[in-house]
């Protein structure tokens, strides 16, 4: 079964630009959820779709945004781009249960995100 | 969403076990506890999750005492690519699907 995938797995924009991130889960995952690592701050959580439908969000600015689409793909957008933007976007897809098996995530490569 | 505690790194040689600890004091009821593996400019990778007493899978143990507000990630036999930051979770089902990532203990195994 093919892992998670995510494009582009690297990416260099200017301040001031917007970017759209693409993820696609393991086939029949449901849930997708997307993630922010920086060396400063760690992995954060940015939100998570299931069905198409935003159902958990992190504290993050309104500039990151994101959607699901029908086939369970996912994009995240990300406006006006700031220097503390740059970071590694991880994706990551799970099974949800509704039950301790929410926790078996399944990331994917990350796509490298450099702010210039 | 409970709050872990972990050593922020640990050094171990090849061929030993290595154990790592995480403290999660206000551990509710419904909590799981669940371990992670990352390497650099990778995503995390699903270890082992148990609620209580031991869990054992192919690549590690789980050992979480009675009270449940701590456990113990044991790693048999280390290996130079074991070298990674491993993150303890702590949650339950309705948050499971935010996942809430610590600092993490960075082990480097040694040659």
């Amino acid at each position: 079964k093919a892992g998670v995938t995510q494009t582009p797995r690297y990416l260099i924009k200017t301040r001031g630009q917007q970017v759209t991130l693409s993820c696609s889960p393991i086939s029949g995952h449901r849930s997708v959820s997307w993630y922010q690592q920086t060396p400063g701050q760690g992995l954060q959580f940015l939100f998570e779709y299931f069905s198409e439908t935003q159902r958990n969000k992190g504290n993050f600015p309104g500039r990151f945004s994101g959607r699901q689409f029908s086939n369970s793909r996912s994009e995240m957008n990300v406006s006006t781009l700031e220097l503390g933007d740059s970071a590694l976007y991880l994706c990551a897809s799970s099974l949800p249960t509704g039950t301790s098996g929410d926790y078996e995530q399944y990331f994917g490569p990350g796509t490298r995100l450099t702010v210039t | 969403l409970a709050k872990t505690t972990q050593p922020i790194s640990m050094d171990s040689y090849e061929g030993q076990e290595v154990n790592i600890t995480c403290s999660h004091n206000n551990i509710a009821t419904n909590d799981y506890i669940t371990w992670y593996q990352q390497f650099p400019s990778q995503g995390p990778r699903f270890i082992i999750q148990g609620y209580k007493t031991k869990v054992t899978n192919e690549v590690a143990s789980l050992f979480i005492p009675a009270d449940r507000k701590s456990s113990t990630l044991s790693l048999p036999r280390v290996s130079l690519s074991d070298t990674a930051v491993y993150y303890c979770l702590v949650g339950g089902p309705g948050s499971a699907r935010q996942l809430t990532f610590g600092s993490g203990t960075q082990l480097t195994v040694l040659p």
